[in-house]
């Protein structure tokens, strides 16, 4: 597609279990970012991806967190042993250029721990 | 940690009123964006601004990077009402540092 893709859309998961989030970038962007987004609160970075490599993972809350990408595309931010504070929209934007460009964001994953 | 202030959180004003929304740091920025979310989709950029003293319109929106580096300012004239959303500030420190984002201020807009 022509824009971020990110899925799943929805996901409800009890507390405890891992999950797992993906992000497809535009192609041809080699940043991605993941940035999380609480009820009322602004987007909090996470993680910045420059090719496969992180530069910048300053943002994970806890190692439970943890993020790759494989190929210069397809990222997957993984969660796990889930508490009821990571609900959230977690949401994933990629740029073409390296550092500061111009962010284009998917529609994100809603996470719902019960 | 670097962090943008804006407020207040949400604004209410009549069709065709004009509006203006602020965003403040105590740290210095050298890039500005201002994007807008609707509900339940991604932010979209409405704005980017590189210079300090920058003034830019897109449209029925003009945002400003402030001289001093540390605040910016978005109007929307005119508003209709799918300027509804929230908007949020962004700034950058570097030219690969990341963008931290405001909290946002949602606007409503009765028409």
């Amino acid at each position: 597609g022509a824009g971020v893709s990110q899925s799943p859309s929805n996901k409800v998961t009890e507390k405890g279990k891992d999950v797992e989030l993906r992000c497809d970038p535009i192609s041809g962007h080699t940043a991605l970012y993941w940035y999380r987004q609480s009820l009322g609160q602004g987007l909090e970075f996470l993680i910045y991806f420059q090719g496969n490599s992180a530069p910048d993972k300053s943002g994970l809350p806890s190692d439970r967190f943890s993020a790759e990408r494989t190929g210069g595309s397809v990222s997957t931010l993984t969660i796990q042993r889930t508490q009821q504070e990571d609900s959230a929209v977690y949401l994933c934007a990629s740029s073409f250029t390296k550092g500061i460009g111009e962010l284009f964001f998917g529609e994100g994953s809603r996470l719902t721990v019960l | 940690g670097q962090q943008l202030n804006q407020s207040p959180q949400s604004m209410f004003i009549q069709e065709g009123e004009d509006v203006s929304m602020n965003c403040t740091s105590s740290s210095i920025f050298n890039t500005w964006l201002w994007y807008k979310q609707d509900p339940g989709e991604g932010p979209v950029l409405l704005i980017a601004l590189y210079k300090a003293g920058e003034l830019t319109s897109n449209g029925r929106l003009t945002a400003q990077f402030g001289i001093t580096r540390k605040d910016s300012f978005l109007n929307i004239s005119a508003s209709i009402p799918s300027d509804v959303g929230i908007y949020f500030c962004a700034g950058a420190s570097g030219a690969n540092s990341k963008l931290t984002f405001g909290k946002g201020i949602t606007l409503s807009v009765r028409p």
